[in-house]
């Protein structure tokens, strides 16, 4: 069973270009969670979706950053207009249905975006 | 969401036992406690999660007291490999993970 898939692992921007980050989770799993990581430091959430729903996203800057995870297809985290700031690693989970208490997360290698 | 506060780092020897100690005082009842290992360059790795007594697998072992306000990771015979960035959470089924800075292990020979 393959893990969290997330391509590509890295990617390198120059400054207004888009960047687009891409997420397969784990067969049978239908919630997924952006994270993002900065230079020593712990991981932020941005956003979490399931399929073709956005169910949480207050940790998304509101501009130039948007998510989506269609019915067939990966899910996708887009940065429009890239700016320096957004140099980080970009993490993607995967769980399964929230039923029940017990709920565990499965991440990805991570997307390192590098803007110039 | 519950807060957790755990050491920032911690230092051992290979071949010892390391417990990593995560204070939760006010973890809520639906909450679930989870550990995480994170190795540079990569993204964090499950290791145990648990609700309270003691959960062990084939990686670690979890102590959580009757009160649940705090966790013990305990790690047995920890090698070189083992020197990672420990997170512990405690957070409730399909809600965002929040992360700390966690307890940097560093495992000498």
């Amino acid at each position: 069973n393959a893990g969290v898939m997330q391509n590509p692992r890295h990617l390198v921007r120059r400054r207004g270009q888009e960047a687009r980050l891409r997420c397969s989770p784990m067969k049978g799993h239908s919630h997924v969670y952006w994270y993002r990581q900065l230079p020593e430091e712990g991981l932020k959430f941005m956003v979490y979706l399931q399929k073709e729903n956005i169910i949480d996203e207050s940790g998304m800057p509101k501009e130039r950053f948007s998510a989506e995870f269609p019915k067939e297809g990966p899910s996708i985290l887009r940065i429009q207009q890239v700016v320096r700031g957004d140099s980080a690693a970009y993490f993607c989970a995967s769980s399964r249905t929230s039923g029940g208490l017990k709920n565990i997360q499965y991440f990805g290698a991570g997307t390192r975006l590098s803007v110039l | 969401l519950a807060k957790t506060t755990q050491p920032i780092s911690m230092d051992s020897y290979e071949g010892q036992e390391v417990n990593i100690t995560c204070s939760h005082n006010n973890i809520a009842t639906n909450d679930y406690i989870t550990w995480y290992q994170q190795f540079p360059s990569q993204g964090p790795r499950f290791i145990i999660q648990g609700y309270k007594t003691k959960v062990t697998n084939e990686v670690a072992s979890l102590f959580i007291p009757a009160d649940r306000k705090s966790s013990t990771l305990s790690l047995p015979r920890v090698s070189l490999s083992d020197t990672a960035v420990y997170y512990c959470l405690a957070n409730q089924a399909g809600t965002a993970l929040i992360f700390g800075k966690g307890t940097t292990l560093s495992v000498s020979s």
